[in-house]
């Protein structure tokens, strides 16, 4: 089974802080990517990543940057919280072969900016 | 526990009924379409997924629907179990990639005893 691996469950910085919220995961595979959840709004992608070193920008990429320097590892960074930051964060990844294939999430981190 | 989402529709059924939960989408162009579950505190589940050259497959105590005619697509749970309460939401995707999925905002399914 693929496993996504994301360090914390839950997290409580303050704003002005910077934040990094990290991602493993242990099945090869190509993309990664960075959501996150707030009710009623569904899913929103902030950033993905199809290749280590390459990251492309989601729905939401505004506050936020990812760095992914080897390829099972995606990392979230809040460069400066703000209290709009908090929020579930999901990291999914998937591979793209053969082509159409599910993204698989980690359990979520709940980050909570004071 | 965590609240995916508050303000989600809400499917209550008695267990050991079959649930039905359904998905409208809106891009012509999706051809793989997921669903997934998510349990409190948890992240989403795959469940199972369809191609768009399918209207029907079947999974373990799930089938997955899809009519491409009007953009709609639902999940069958059959002899619901109390392990089934749960968000359920569906992703649809035109991109071979997988890379940009939309999803769905949920249903909350609840199993009465």
């Amino acid at each position: 089974d693929v496993k996504v691996t994301q360090s914390s469950r839950y997290l409580v910085k303050r704003t002005g802080e910077k934040v990094f919220l990290e991602c493993v995961q242990d099945m090869d595979h190509e993309n990664m990517f960075w959501y996150r959840q707030d009710p009623g709004l569904g899913l929103r992608l902030i950033y993905f990543s199809y290749d280590v070193k390459m990251k492309e920008k989601g729905d939401i990429p505004e506050g936020y940057s990812v760095s992914r320097e080897k390829k099972e590892r995606f990392s979230l960074i809040l460069e400066s919280a703000s209290t709009n930051q908090t929020s579930m964060y999901l990291c999914a990844s998937s591979t793209d072969s053969p082509f159409n294939q599910p993204q698989h999430f980690g359990d979520g981190t709940r980050l909570s900016i004071l | 526990g965590e609240s995916v989402g508050l303000h989600l529709p809400t499917l209550s059924v008695q267990e050991g009924d079959n649930s039905i939960i359904n998905c409208a989408y809106s891009n012509s162009a999706s051809d793989y379409f997921i669903w997934y579950k998510q349990e409190s505190g948890k992240g989403p589940q795959f469940i199972i997924d369809i191609r768009s050259n399918m209207d029907k497959r079947q999974g373990q105590r799930v089938t997955v629907l899809l009519n491409k005619t009007v953009k709609h697509l639902s999940l069958q749970i059959a002899a619901t179990q109390p392990g089934d309460s749960a968000v359920y939401f569906c992703a649809e995707t035109g991109d071979n990639y997988g890379q940009n999925f939309v999803f769905g905002p949920g249903t909350r399914l609840s199993v009465l005893p």
